[in-house]
């Protein structure tokens, strides 16, 4: 399997626009992740699907941020309108399903570089 | 909620040996991770710990003692590559679904 896809990997936009940032998770796995990355605050869970079906969106900032998954192999994060404290690497992660083999590991993307100015 | 505490950054020799360790506080715990990410790249996973004890892989190894709530990862006869940032996590299990959360990383300097 080519591993979990982002894209795009990176993207530089003005304040206000619209950023959607896509993902391909690895064939088979059940959970999906959105992470974001900051030097300030590490690394956050934004949200995470299991079969599809959002789980848990505690962890998304603000209303701007939303995420779907429409089907198994794709899933988006949007932010509308961006902002420059948005600015950040979000990676997309995906994880087989508890008690299969490898079902503790979380296999990321290479991450999206996002750039709010 | 849930916390994880660990340095921010170590530094060590070539050859030598290191010890991150990683404090948490989460309930529905289920396992402490660790993973390693090099500078521009995405974090890989390095090695899980469901039950008390060592777990060795090659140079690595990782530690958990559940009652004390503390895991550490030990590499041996370190190596220039070996430069990078190191993150533990902890799985938390809620309504049988998986939720993984991460420390704010350390940053290994291997120096020659």
């Amino acid at each position: 399997d080519a591993g979990v896809i982002q894209s795009p990997r990176h993207e530089v936009t003005e304040m206000g626009q619209e950023v959607t940032l896509r993902c391909k998770p690895i064939s088979g796995h059940d959970y999906l992740f959105w992470y974001r990355q900051t030097m300030m605050r590490g690394l956050e869970l934004l949200i995470y699907f299991n079969n599809n079906v959002p789980i848990d969106d505690s962890g998304m900032p603000e209303d701007r941020f939303s995420a779907k998954m429409p089907n198994a192999s794709f899933s988006t994060l949007k932010i509308q309108p961006s902002e420059p404290r948005d600015s950040a690497v979000y990676f997309c992660a995906s994880s087989p399903k508890t008690g299969q083999g490898d079902g503790n590991t979380i296999y990321f993307g290479e991450g999206s570089w996002l750039t709010v100015v | 909620g849930q916390s994880l505490e660990q340095p921010s950054e170590v530094t060590a020799v070539e050859g030598a040996i290191v010890q991150i360790n990683c404090t948490y506080q989460t309930s529905g715990f289920y396992g402490l991770s660790w993973y390693q990410q090099h500078d521009g790249g995405a974090p890989t996973f390095l090695s899980y710990n469901a039950l008390d004890g060592l777990e060795e892989t090659g140079r690595f190894s990782s530690f958990l003692s559940r009652s004390d709530s503390y895991g550490y990862l030990l590499l041996q006869e370190l190596q220039m590559k070996d430069s990078a940032s190191y993150f533990c996590a902890v799985r938390r299990g809620e309504n049988n679904f998986n939720k993984f959360y991460f420390g704010s990383g350390t940053k290994l300097n291997v120096k020659p």
